[in-house]
């Protein structure tokens, strides 16, 4: 059972390129989450998906896009990189509507130059 | 809108050396309070959830408890596996499953 994988663990951008971190979950879960975490800042949500299908805005979304075409997988779009997105991002997945333990991946290291 | 303040930003205990951290929460109808622990490039750990003021929850040596205002993460005793950034997490009446987070702890503990 691997639970929460992200993919890459590490990548550098230019400015102005795009990319999109990978993340999957094999629990079967239905909500999925995109954090960021910056130094001293605390994690912050970016966007976050009931479902299939169904996808919205968190916390700090201007910058990223999400597509929810599976249960299984929730990528995360970065257009036009800025210096402001360098940060460590993490998915994180919950099965129910009550809140219980959010599952987080390890990370995706991101730096834009 | 939810807050979260976690004090002390880093704490440095010798071993056996008890202490607690804090977590300061505002928030429009608390669901939960969450508490997850951090290793150096890794995602948060679920540690705890506490739902309601009153509640306590023990895990070796930890101890989570809740007031109306505040949650402490109490370590007993602690060993240098310990150290770690502890994080406090809470959910409003908002909805989503969504987390506000605070900033976290940082805990070293030596030898």
């Amino acid at each position: 059972n691997a639970g929460v994988t992200q993919t890459p663990k590490f990548r550098i951008l230019k400015i102005g390129q795009s990319m999109t971190l990978q993340c999957t979950q094999d629990m079967n879960h239905n909500y999925m989450y995109w954090y960021r975490q910056d130094p001293g800042m605390g994690l912050k949500l970016i966007y976050y998906s009931v479902g299939a299908g169904i996808t919205d805005k968190g916390e700090v979304p201007n910058g990223y896009n999400v597509s929810r075409s599976t249960t299984e997988d929730f990528p995360l779009r970065l257009e036009l990189a800025a210096p402001s997105q360098t940060s460590v991002y993490f998915c994180a997945s919950i099965q129910g509507q009550r809140s219980e333990k959010l599952f987080f991946g390890s990370g995706t290291q991101l730096s834009v130059l | 809108e939810d807050q979260v303040t976690q004090s002390p930003e880093a704490l440095r205990l010798q071993e056996g050396e008890s202490s607690s951290l804090n977590c300061s929460y505002t928030v429009s109808g608390l669901r939960g309070l969450f508490w997850y622990r951090q290793d150096p490039g890794k995602g948060p750990e679920f540690l705890f959830t506490l739902y309601s003021a009153g509640e306590e929850k023990e895990k070796e040596r930890l101890k989570a408890t809740l007031t109306k205002k505040e949650s402490f993460l109490h370590i007993t005793a602690p060993k240098p596996e310990d150290s770690a950034t502890y994080l406090c997490a809470v959910e409003g009446v908002g909805g989503g499953n969504k987390l506000t987070f605070g900033t976290g702890t940082q805990l070293k503990v030596e030898l």
